[in-house]
């Protein structure tokens, strides 16, 4: 089955640590994008990729550092400049173009908690 | 200024009611989105449109480009419609801009 895998499910981090959120996917989509969602308010965009081995920042980006090496894989990390970075985090991937015109498959999202 | 509002913010019905959740936006569109979230954190995409209306079963979404607001609809309403209902539309950067959300519960 195609789709979106998101791994881990649920992630602790201790102030001041790095980690890493995976995202795979085999839908052989070009575009894959990560946001970050906090209770209360929308999905907000933190780094985008239209192609293998090329990203660019969204609106939040400070904090986070992303990869896309491969077609299939856009690991997010969250570096110890993130401030606040508990929150809920979703992958999702779609077919290229731009304007929001394709529709955005997404994973099943990692919540981080940082103790 | 938002550039995606939703409304209303929560909404209790219930089994049977018919339920109408309304957004509107600010910015020039190429689609507009009707997606849903379980309560599990899950996204799945319900509608992507342009113009007119599109129905899926229970779920009628419908969209007025000169008024810039779209409505999602849903018939018969269930408990298992229970859930945050999010309205999206296209950035500049290929990415969807999100509106806040409405969270629906559906009580039998």
């Amino acid at each position: 089955d195609g789709g979106i895998t998101q791994s881990p499910k649920y992630l602790f981090r201790k102030e001041g640590q790095n980690v890493t959120l995976s995202c795979e996917q085999n839908l052989n989509h070009d575009a894959m994008y990560w946001y970050r969602q906090d209770p209360g308010q929308g999905l907000r965009l933190i780094y985008y990729s239209q192609i293998v081995n090329d990203f660019q920042k969204g609106d939040i980006a400070e904090g986070y550092s992303v990869s896309r090496e491969k077609k299939e894989s856009f690991p997010l990390t969250v570096t110890s400049a993130q401030k606040n970075p508990t929150a809920f985090y979703l992958c999702a991937s779609s077919r290229a173009g731009t304007g929001g015109s394709r529709e955005q498959f997404f994973g099943p999202g990692t919540r981080l908690t940082v103790l | 200024k938002n550039e995606v509002e939703q409304s209303p913010q929560n909404l209790t019905a219930q089994e049977g009611e018919f339920i109408t959740i309304n957004c509107s936006y600010s910015v020039g569109i190429s689609a507009l989105h009707w997606l849903q979230q379980h309560p599990g954190g899950g996204i799945v995409s319900l509608f992507m449109l342009s113009s007119g209306k599109k129905k899926h079963g229970r779920l009628i979404a419908t969209i007025n480009i000169q008024e810039k607001h779209s409505s999602l609809h849903i018939t018969a309403s269930h408990p298992r419609d229970s859930a945050v209902y999010i309205c999206a539309v296209g950035g500049s950067q290929g990415n969807l801009i999100f509106g806040k959300g409405t969270k629906l519960s559906v009580k039998p």
